[in-house]
Order: structure tokens, then sequence, then C-alpha cells
């Protein structure tokens, strides 16, 4: 099983820039959240979302998007990339259970 | 809002040694999960354990284990017979019924041989 496969999984961008950073999962599950885990730190939440078509804010939301169109795919797009935005990024995905399952990372640094 | 603590930013241990890591929170909600996950250098969030608020029972996987106190709300991880695979970064976590997951800081744990 893949599980949650998150792409790309290195970036570097310059101030300005745009791009997204792609998570699907193949479990069915109807919870999709993005995480940044910077230097050091722990993990905070940017946006979950508890089905598709359905999408909410959590500790940092700005300077982000997402969409959630299908059950499956939670992408997450940054506009105008700032140096603020370097960071480690993780996609994770649960049922009602509690656990989470996490994707791999994406690591981006903003120059 | 919830918060979780884990006030030991770094620890090391023996080899086979036993070392138990500190967690705190802060709810007042009654029905909740608690975890720790460990993030080895990797950078893979992997689930180590895991313990439902209503159980009284503290959670057992092999040579981990939890001390779970509802009341005083801490959730402290023992590791038993340390590995220097052991050797990570070890977050706790909190989700009650808003469907979002809480982490603590983390912290680094170094199993020395």
């Amino acid at each position: 099983n893949a599980g949650v496969t998150q792409t790309p999984k290195f970036r570097i961008l310059k101030i300005g820039q745009s791009m997204t950073l792609q998570c699907a999962q193949d479990m069915n599950h109807n919870y999709m959240y993005w995480y940044r885990q910077d230097p050091g730190m722990g993990l905070k939440l940017i946006y979950y979302s508890v089905g598709a078509g359905i999408t909410d804010k959590g500790e940092v939301p700005n300077g982000y998007n997402v969409s959630r169109s299908t059950t499956e795919d939670f992408p997450l797009r940054l506009e105008l990339a700032a140096p603020s935005q370097t960071s480690v990024y993780f996609c994770a995905s649960n049922r009602n259970t509690g656990e989470l399952f996490f994707g791999e990372g994406s690591r981006l640094t903003v120059l | 809002a919830q918060t979780v603590t884990q006030s030991q930013p770094e620890m090391s241990v023996q080899e086979a040694e036993t070392v138990t890591l500190s967690c705190t929170y802060d709810t007042s909600e009654s029905n909740y999960y608690l975890f720790w996950y460990k993030q080895p250098p990797s950078r893979q969030m992997i689930l180590v354990i895991r313990q439902e608020a209503y159980k009284q029972q503290n959670a057992t996987e092999n040579r981990f284990s939890v001390n779970f106190q509802k009341a005083a709300k801490s959730f402290s991880l023992k590791i038993s017979d340390s590995q220097l695979g052991d050797t990570a970064m070890y977050f706790c976590a909190f989700r009650g019924g808003s469907e979002k997951l809480v982490f603590g800081k983390g912290t680094k744990l170094t199993v020395n041989p």
C-alpha cells in the first residue's frame, strides 16, 4: 500500500514564486492535514479537511491555500513564497480513530 | 485551545537502560486520544503508542509503555532496554473532538552505546 504520498520531496523557490505541494492518500480516509515543521520545532497545523469539499484553517494558515475536490487529494498552494515559509511540510490523513498516517515530508527552501 | 507541553528539550540514556519522557496537556474535554510519535533522522513520523482517555489501563507496545494520569493531565513515555535505534525526536500529541492533532515541541532522545 502506498499510504500517504507527497510530491515533491525537495524544492527550492525564489521569493515571490508560487507552487503546489501535492498530497494523495489511498486509504479512503476522510480527514487530511497539512503541517509544517521548522528546524528543531514541533509540527504546526496549517490547514485540514474533514471530507471532500470541506477545509478549515489551522494554527498558521497565512500564505497558504488548500482545496479538497476528492477524498484522495489535498494539495497545498503557496502563493508569493517568502523566506519564512522555508520548512518541512508534512501531509497526513486518518479516519476518526485518532492515529495519523504521515507522508515522508517535503523540504521547501525559499531564497 | 488544547496545548501540549514537553518540558525536556533533550535527553540522553545509555544503551539497555530505561528512560522516561514527560508530557503534559491542557484540555477541558473528557474524551480524547493521546499519542507518542517518533521522528528519526529520516524525518518519517512513526506512531509509537496511543492511549484512549476512557481507558484506565496504560497502553504498552513491547519496550514502550505510558503512564497516563488523567486527573493530572500527564502522559509520560517509558522506553525500556533502550536501543541505539531509539535515537530520535519524540513528539507527544493530543486529539480531542475537533479532529485536529496538536503536537508538543518534542524531546530529542540520544541513546549512547
